[in-house]
């Protein structure tokens, strides 16, 4: 498979615990974006990377999360101190970078948190 | 800043058509719809880079008006499988990061 994979697929937690997940985008992109989505909302951005530069960051990404890309390849994105408001869907997706036009940012499957 | 969609819920039988509207108050780079079944993440359906643009997918189609920044998709003779929530993502700035402001959604539903 060589779409975008992530891990874990699910993940609990108790309220104050740290959490890492992981994503591994598609292998030749060169950009890769965190998203959250809540239940009933759509997805909400977080931030992205260019290779190994992060580019942009929500408001929503607050002083507890924490997003790197060491070697412009696969991403980490860590939550500190976990609360309840936490508890979400965290979906990753990568695109190449193109001269011309826009691309698909491809999803991948995405990490379901539970925070208790 | 999050584009609205509408309807937001539609009920349909096999075989009837729905239409998806998705209107920002931002001038527009691109759209991409996608849908999601439920515990799953959204899956790609098709991106629409120029206004006036329409395109096809299966049954599937959507067209993009640049000035009117609205974007409507087009399901015709629906399928059991169409059932999902329906997301547009708009894509402004000048398409310069591929960051994608997601729609409110509709929430399809196609019976027997």
């Amino acid at each position: 498979d060589t779409g975008v994979s992530q891990d874990p697929r699910h993940k609990i937690t108790k309220r104050g615990q740290n959490v890492t997940f992981r994503c591994d985008p598609i292998s030749e992109h060169n950009r890769l974006y965190w998203y959250r989505q809540t239940l009933g909302q759509g997805p909400e951005f977080l931030t992205y990377f260019q290779n190994e530069a992060q580019l942009e960051k929500s408001r929503l990404l607050s002083d507890r999360f924490s997003a790197e890309r060491p070697k412009g390849s696969f991403s980490t994105l860590e939550i500190q101190r976990t609360e309840q408001g936490d508890s979400a869907m965290y979906l990753c997706a990568s695109s190449l970078v193109l001269l011309a036009g826009g691309v698909e940012p491809p999803f991948g499957p995405g990490t379901r948190l539970t925070v208790l | 800043q999050q584009p609205v969609q509408s309807p937001q819920a539609v009920i349909l039988r096999e075989g009837e058509d729905a239409v998806i509207n998705c209107s920002s108050s931002k001038a527009l780079y691109s759209v991409h719809w996608y849908r999601q079944k439920h515990g799953e993440a959204p899956v790609f359906l098709m991106i629409l880079l120029k206004g006036g643009e329409q395109k096809g997918h299966e049954k599937i189609s959507a067209s993009f008006n640049e000035k009117k920044q609205q974007s409507s998709l087009y399901l015709t003779a629906s399928q059991l499988s169409y059932s999902g929530t329906y997301f547009c993502g708009t894509e402004i700035h000048g398409g310069a990061t591929n960051k994608l402001i997601f729609g409110t959604g509709t929430l399809l539903a196609v019976q027997p």
